[in-house]
């Protein structure tokens, strides 16, 4: 069956360091990956999207790289910050109507 | 420019009990979707619209039921509401621009409890 997976702990890590996030699927072809922005309470906010022909993808702090030998796309931020701790979901698009979410990971930077 | 708007934000409903989620959106996008949101299982879709006049089943659409009169409106009705469908539920849009991909552009979200 078709299947996102995010790491469904949390991540606490330290101020300044630099936080990596893991999405793994099966059984799907995407045409592109889209990481997004979850605060408690609000809705999702989009952050990067990453073609399938691309390796990797930079918007400031943020680096996104997609491996679809792996199947796999990890979202880092570079000398995180407090302000960074959130929930951050990765979604596949298959290039039709639908995209396709994971569960997300809860990020925490601690000064 | 408002985005994606939602209402009511937070409600709460007897097992039986009809309601109408409402969803506006002012970017004139083509597509619109009903999510609902659950600990641990991510965003589900539910019903989603590809243009004015048209809906299409989700993932879990059971119970639900959707409208789609205006472009930039869309309905999501619970006819007989259990307490199963209590949840976070999101609406989004995303534009249909034919030469690049489109991300989803996302309301604030309606709480509902079901007694």
């Amino acid at each position: 069956s078709q299947k996102i997976e995010q790491n469904s702990e949390a991540l606490n890590i330290q101020e300044g360091k630099t936080a990596t996030l893991t999405c793994n699927y099966t059984n799907y072809s995407p045409a592109y990956l889209q990481w997004y922005r979850q605060d408690p309470g609000r809705g999702p906010v989009f952050l990067l999207l990453i073609r399938e022909n691309e390796k990797e993808k930079r918007k400031e702090r943020l680096k996104v790289t997609f491996d679809t030998t792996l199947k796999q796309s990890l979202f880092h931020i570079t000398a995180s910050q407090p302000a960074d701790s959130a929930t951050y979901l990765c979604a596949l698009d298959t290039g039709g109507f639908k995209t396709i979410f994971g569960a997300g990971t809860r990020l925490f930077v601690k000064a | 420019n408002a985005g994606v708007t939602q209402t009511p934000k937070f409600r709460v409903l007897k097992t039986g009990q009809s309601m109408t989620l409402l969803c506006a959106q002012d970017m004139n996008h083509e597509y619109m979707y009903w999510y609902r949101q659950d600990p641990g299982m991510g965003l589900r879709l539910i019903h989603y619209s590809v243009g004015e006049g048209t809906t299409a089943k989700g993932e879990v659409p059971d119970g639900y039921n959707v409208s789609r009169l205006k472009k930039q409106n869309f309905l999501l009705g619970l006819e007989s509401a259990a307490p199963s469908q209590t949840s976070v539920y999101f609406c989004a849009s995303k534009g249909n621009s034919g030469r690049a991909p489109e991300t989803q552009y996302f309301g604030p979200g309606t709480r509902l409890l079901v007694l």
